[in-house]
């Protein structure tokens, strides 16, 4: 059972460009959590979405920044010109379900996303 | 408001000793739950383990025990038995269960170094 997968691992753009990042959850979860991490800081989260919906995305940016989850395909978070300020490792993580109690998010490997 | 604090930026140990890295949490919300993960410098996150806000006992995995004390409001991990792959950053984290939606609260995080 493989575990989350993130990819590219490793992303480089100049400032004005777009990333998009992608995450597969677990097999057979169906929530992810995307979270950012700052140098030399802890995790932030950003949003949680569910298949085709998105449930909490109380920390993410106003502008530039957008997720989805569609029915078929990985989660992607999109960043659109994207600044110096936006250099860091963005971590997907996934659960079975909503995620309560001793239910554990499973996290993907991160995305360390620099911009020129 | 949730919080998490881990003030010891970085710590020493001398290997095959015990190690306690310390965090504190501020909520209102009676049910929650306490996690702890572990960053090599690999960059992935580790879950470790898990202590929830109406646990008789506090939780052990390994040589990873969890001293949970309520009422200080304190959650700190403790590793016996150093090892020089324990070399990492440790992260406390917090989920409130009942107010706090979906998101989970990291700490700033511990730099932990074991030496030889």
């Amino acid at each position: 059972n493989a575990g989350v997968m993130q990819n590219p691992r490793h992303l480089v753009r100049r400032r004005g460009q777009e990333a998009r990042l992608r995450c597969s959850p677990m097999k057979g979860h169906s929530h992810v959590y995307w979270y950012r991490q700052l140098p030399e800081e802890g995790l932030k989260f950003m949003v949680y979405l569910q298949k085709e919906n998105i449930i909490d995305e109380s920390g993410m940016p106003k502008e530039r920044f957008s997720a989805e989850f569609p029915k078929e395909g990985p989660s992607i978070l999109r960043i659109q010109q994207v600044v110096r300020g936006d250099s860091a490792a963005y971590f997907c993580a996934s659960s079975p379900r909503e995620t309560s109690g001793t239910d554990t998010q499973y996290f993907g490997p991160g995305t360390r996303l620099t911009v020129l | 408001a949730q919080k998490i604090t881990q003030t010891q930026p970085g710590m020493f140990v001398q290997e095959k000793e015990a190690v306690t890295l310390d965090c504190t949490y501020d909520t209102s919300d009676p049910s929650y739950g306490l996690f702890w993960y572990k960053q090599p410098s690999s960059g992935e996150m580790i879950f470790l383990i898990y202590q929830g806000s109406y646990d008789q006992q506090n939780a052990t995995e390994g040589r990873y025990s969890l001293n949970f004390q309520k009422a200080r409001k304190s959650a700190n991990l403790v590793i016996s038995a150093s090892q020089l792959g324990d070399s990492a950053m440790y992260f406390c984290a917090m989920r409130e269960l009942g107010t706090g939606g979906f998101k989970t609260i990291f700490g700033a995080g511990t730099r932990l170094f074991v030496k030889a």
